[in-house]
């Protein structure tokens, strides 16, 4: 079946603007995750979204990013008043959600973000 | 804090064995994952461990101490295609939640 899809792959944007970045994730998956991972960084968490609990936001950056899940299905990223430190490739992940979190993460191909 | 450590690269030949080490501090533990990735691409999963020992799949190995808060990653009879970087990531929560380290970059030469 279809795999986790992203987009736009790619986004360059100019500083100031508002970007939204799109996930669809595996039909099925409960659970969503958005990460970040910036040139030979690891990934960051930034938000995961589990069946109709409250998503946990913990590692958003700052209130210029939010995020929503609208149907329990694809969720959009939204980045307002973007600054160069933001650019970086931004995954996403869905899991089964089913294990208590023990569940694989399966990830997209990412939207590799450029703010200049 | 939380914390994750691996090493940042290692070099191995074609045929050879590699282990990467994963050292591990996080308020919450619900288990240890590994991801590989190639570069320009998406991580996939390798392995999960929740109980101490050794968990062994096709030329891929993991274990896990939780005590010492460590694991490792072997990787028997290194190919080419096993140039990537390994992610090393905690559980932290009951939902999923991620820590990942910072990646070890292998490097298989012929």
């Amino acid at each position: 079946g279809a795999g986790v899809s992203q987009s736009p792959s790619n986004k360059v944007t100019e500083k100031g603007k508002d970007v939204e970045l799109r996930c669809d994730p595996i039909s099925g998956h409960t659970a969503l995750y958005w990460y970040r991972q910036s040139l030979g960084q690891g990934l960051e968490f930034l938000i995961y979204f589990q069946g109709n609990s409250a998503p946990d936001k913990s590692g958003l950056p700052s209130d210029r990013f939010s995020a929503e899940r609208t149907g329990g299905s694809v969720s959009t990223l939204t980045i307002q008043r973007t600054q160069q430190e933001d650019s970086a490739v931004y995954l996403c992940a869905s899991s089964l959600g089913g294990l208590a979190g023990r569940d694989e993460q399966y990830f997209g191909p990412g939207t590799r973000l450029t703010v200049t | 804090g939380q914390n994750i450590d691996q090493p940042t690269e290692m070099t191995a030949t074609e045929g050879a064995i590699v282990q990467i080490n994963c050292t591990y501090q996080t308020s919450g533990f619900n288990g240890l994952f590994w991801y590989q990735q190639h570069a320009g691409e998406a991580p996939t999963f390798l392995s999960y461990n929740v109980l101490d020992g050794l968990e062994e799949k096709g030329r891929f190995s993991s274990f896990l101490s939780r005590s010492k808060g460590y694991s490792y990653l072997l990787l028997k009879e290194l190919q080419m295609k096993d140039s990537a970087s390994y992610l090393c990531a905690a559980s932290t929560d009951s939902w999923g939640k991620l820590q990942f380290g910072a990646g070890t970059q292998v490097v298989v030469t012929p």
